[in-house]
């Protein structure tokens, strides 16, 4: 079965403490991204990659670092989290350019 | 910013009746795509339209495409209670540095009643 996954699903976590979200893909796409979402404003890109090695940076990219070692996973590091990274994640995946995404079924992250 | 606009941000019907929604973009466009989100769920993709295409057909849903206007509609016809949901335009730039970026809008929450 085509499908992009999250791990972990819910996480809570303090300040400053180093976390990794996964993100792992089995349909061979090429075009990976991360989202975050947000009340009233909507999903976000935070880095995307346009294959291994090659990551760029989206809309919101302060306080994210990813990698892109191998086709199918795109970790989203945040190496000291901070409340205001609070949110919703969403791993995202397209075969190409201007093709539909396929999402994973997210993560949410909460910093005290 | 490069978001769509949704509009409007919330809409209320009963089941069997029709929900528009509508959607508005800035520049130039490759395609543009509707997506649903159930509460707190991932996104699902519904419907892509290129922008050379006017008008596409998935089931009861039927968007259009003005490019002239920059805005595209999403019409889902005899809706059900399973269709409330948020959904979400995104556009597909064709240019610039924002080149192949998908941008998503704020959205709009439909809620069906039985």
């Amino acid at each position: 079965e085509a499908q992009v996954t999250q791990n972990p699903r819910y996480l809570i976590t303090v300040t400053g403490k180093k976390l990794t979200v996964t993100c792992s893909q089995n349909m061979n796409h090429e075009y990976m991204s991360w989202y975050r979402q947000d009340p009233g404003l909507g999903l976000r890109q935070i880095y995307y990659s346009m294959n291994v090695e090659v990551t760029d940076k989206g809309d919101v990219p302060e306080g994210y670092k990813v990698s892109r070692k191998e086709k199918r996973n795109f970790p989203l590091i945040l190496e000291s989290p901070s409340p205001n990274q609070t949110s919703l994640y969403f791993c995202a995946t397209r075969t190409g350019t201007f093709y539909e995404q396929y999402f994973g079924p997210g993560t949410r992250l909460t910093v005290t | 910013s490069q978001q769509g606009e949704e509009d409007p941000q919330a809409l209320s019907i009963q089941e069997g009746e029709n929900a528009t929604m509508n959607c508005s973009y800035k520049t130039s466009i490759n395609n543009l795509q509707w997506y649903r989100q159930n509460s707190g769920r991932g996104l699902v993709h519904l419907i892509l339209i290129r922008s050379n295409e006017r008008e596409k057909h998935s089931g009861r849903l039927r968007v259009t495409l003005d490019t002239s206007k920059k805005s595209s509609s999403l019409l889902i016809t005899a809706s059900r209670a399973a269709d409330t949901a948020s959904y979400f335009c995104a556009t597909v730039y064709d240019r610039g540095s924002t080149l192949g970026r998908l941008y998503f809008g704020r959205g709009t929450q439909l809620t069906v009643w039985p």
